[in-house]
């Protein structure tokens, strides 16, 4: 079993919609989540960042964490064309750091 | 300044040179990484500085070479690369080794 997995997509959704993007993880020992958004040929730009199990909201983004199920989520109300990217999900604990292989995402104008 | 800058943006050589990469940020970050990430798959961790130490090298072939002058520069040093080393080489630095890494815009690398 794959440390960190996620559904590569495509995903495609109208403008709008509300996407949910999702990462599961064998290790519970990870402690820290974090969301990033690569656009093509560009470097991973970091959305969101959290220690604990809940939910953290930052404008159309909610990053949710569900420890006991090893599950994590991130949210994009109101998505925008410009939401259009790859969703790499990244989870560490300590010096181990993993990046989930990400998500392709396409917001229909 | 919340930026990690790297330079140059693209880079074409052969076989036979030599090169570097260069990583700077002037956050006060005291952990800075070398990825390699080739298209559609997500960034492979290379190499880790924390307080200008190496502190991890995930048994990265001794063609690259990494340096880390001061807390604010890396450098990645290129030697007799194959073909398959073509890839985006992504620089990012953390405020400690538990903390969110932030990254640069890469350099583009494609051996010849």
């Amino acid at each position: 079993q794959k440390e960190v997995e996620q559904d590569p997509g495509p995903l495609s959704v109208p403008e709008g919609a509300i996407v949910s993007l999702n990462c599961t993880y064998s290790n519970s020992a990870f402690q820290y989540f974090m969301w990033y958004r690569q656009y093509s040929r560009k470097g991973p730009e970091l959305l969101m960042y959290t220690y604990s199990s809940g939910n953290k909201e930052d404008g159309r983004f909610t990053a949710q964490v569900d420890k006991s199920s090893k599950y994590i989520s991130l949210f994009i109300r109101d998505s925008q064309p410009s939401d259009s990217a790859t969703y790499l999900c990244a989870i560490g604990h300590g010096q181990n750091f993993v990046f989930g292989p990400g998500t392709r995402l396409s917001v229909l104008p | 300044d919340t930026e990690v800058t790297q330079t140059p943006k693209h880079l074409v050589m052969g076989m036979t040179n030599k090169k570097s990469l260069k990583c700077e940020q002037h956050m006060g970050h005291r952990a800075m990484y070398w990825y390699k990430q080739k298209a559609k798959k997500p960034p492979e961790l290379m190499f880790v500085y924390s307080y200008e130490k190496l502190s991890i090298n995930e048994s990265v072939p001794s063609r690259f070479s990494p340096e880390c002058p001061n807390s604010s520069l890396l450098n990645l040093h290129l030697h007799a690369l194959q073909p398959e080393d073509s890839a985006l080489y992504l620089c990012a630095s953390s405020q400690g080794r538990l903390n969110e890494q932030f990254f640069g815009p890469g350099t583009r690398l494609t051996v010849l």
